[in-house]
């Protein structure tokens, strides 16, 4: 099927351990994101990269580091979890090219949870 | 970051009509997503507006207002399908950076 999917669905971890989310699509996109979704549900970016380079960075902790091995693949590696870190990770694709809009797909999202 | 403002809350029978608002600062903006998102899983696309006027696409309707940063979702014939959270997402400026609302969670009755 051609789609966004990400692994783990779920994760289960204690705080101050180090865990990664996989995300890979096969639309043939050249831009990928990270989202966090919150406990009051809003959807907020935390980095984009196209082709493999760097796009958007949020304020986010740089405990949080995306990598881009090719541009069919954005993982996030998060260190030293934090309780506040618990949400859901959305990844999303879309053919973005920085001047024309195109609709951003997103996969089934990973439910972290830290204890 | 620009505020999205859409109401937390809706609710409707079946077979009705609901009018989701959405307004947004104009400042940058380079077109507006509607999505619909079911309780744990992905938000679906589904529809974009970026020129003014109405987008029809079957049951759903968006409509944008660029000079008032106001776009609206016509949901009709509702179906209790339908009972979902519904996010007004911007775009500002370029790169895909989409700013979402915090949604509108329709309920739809029997």
């Amino acid at each position: 099927d051609t789609a966004v999917s990400q692994t783990p669905k779920y994760l289960v971890t204690q705080m101050g351990n180090d865990k990664s989310i996989k995300c890979e699509q096969n639309l043939g996109h050249d831009t990928m994101y990270w989202y966090k979704q919150d406990s009051k549900k809003f959807l907020k970016i935390m980095f984009s990269y196209n082709n493999k380079e760097l796009i958007i960075n949020e304020t986010v902790p740089n405990r949080f580091s995306p990598k881009s091995p090719d541009k069919a693949h954005l993982n996030l590696h998060i260190n030293s979890l934090e309780l506040g870190d618990s949400a859901v990770y959305f990844c999303a694709s879309s053919q973005d090219n920085g001047e024309n809009t195109d609709t951003q797909y997103f996969g089934p999202g990973t439910r972290l949870t830290v204890l | 970051g620009q505020n999205i403002d859409q109401p937390t809350e809706m609710t409707a029978t079946e077979g009705a009509i609901v009018q989701i608002n959405c307004t947004y600062q104009t400042s940058g903006f380079n077109g507006l997503f509607w999505y619909q998102q079911h309780a744990g899983e992905a938000p679906t696309f589904l529809s974009y507006n970026v020129l003014d006027g109405l987008e029809e696409k079957g049951r759903f309707s968006s409509f944008l207002s660029r000079s008032k940063g106001y776009s609206y979702l016509l949901l009709k014939e509702l179906q209790m399908k339908d009972s979902a959270s519904y996010l007004c997402a911007v775009r500002f400026g370029g790169w895909g950076k989409l700013q979402f609302g915090a949604g509108t969670q329709v309920v739809v009755t029997p």
